[in-house]
């Protein structure tokens, strides 16, 4: 059974550039969530997507953007890069109705990027 | 909205013996969903534990235990017979109940096994 996976695992980009991140959720699951993870952080919750559709966002500005795509699959758009985005970027999956209270989240390794 | 707060920074254990991660919340929902992930250095936030909030008994999954006490609002994470891979970050967090499942970190935990 294949776990949450990311790609890339490394991305170097520089100011102003933009980018998109990929994630795949486990089997099974059809929701998707995007964190951030400054150094020495705890991770920030970007947004999440449900049907397709973003259903919660984070503190983050509108140059963060994703998408899922109808097998469940995510991508996170950032554009116009700043420093301040160098971060370990999470993706975890869920299922909507696993039948816990708040639900349980499972993450990829992430993908680490550094904006010079 | 949710607070998480782990005051430990880092923490030693000796290999074999038990050591416990402290975590408290705050939150002004009536159902939700604790956890603790394990960070290690390659950045895989790897799922521990799970507690409900209306569980009557704590959790445990393995070496792992979750201290629940919901009056006081705290969370410990329990790690029986340390190992040199338990070696890690450890993250305690929290989910409000329903689909909107944003889930709030702590800052974390460095844990150091010694052998």
């Amino acid at each position: 059974d294949a776990g949450v996976t990311q790609s890339p695992t490394h991305l170097i980009k520089t100011r102003g550039q933009q980018v998109t991140l990929r994630c795949s959720p486990k089997s099974g699951h059809d929701t998707v969530s995007w964190y951030q993870q400054a150094l020495g952080q705890g991770p920030q919750f970007i947004f999440q997507y449900y049907e397709e559709e973003e259903r919660q966002r984070g503190n983050f500005p509108d140059r963060f953007s994703g998408h899922q795509f109808p097998n469940y699959s995510s991508e996170l758009n950032v554009n116009a890069l700043l420093l301040g985005d160098s971060a370990l970027y999470l993706c975890a999956s869920s299922l909507e109705f696993g039948g816990r209270p708040g639900g349980i989240q499972y993450f990829g390794a992430g993908t680490r990027l550094s904006v010079l | 909205a949710q607070k998480i707060t782990q005051t430990q920074p880092g923490m030693f254990v000796q290999e074999k013996e038990a050591v416990t991660l402290d975590c408290t919340y705050d939150t002004s929902d009536p159902s939700y969903g604790l956890f603790w992930y394990k960070q290690p250095s390659s950045g895989e936030m790897i799922f521990l534990i799970y507690q409900g909030s209306y569980d009557q008994q704590n959790a445990t999954e393995g070496r792992y235990s979750l201290n629940f006490q919901k009056a006081r609002k705290s969370a410990n994470l329990v790690i029986s017979a340390s190992q040199l891979g338990d070696s890690a970050m450890y993250f305690c967090a929290m989910s409000p109940s329903g689909g909107y499942q944003k889930v709030t970190f702590g800052i974390g935990t460095k844990l150091q096994v010694i052998p």
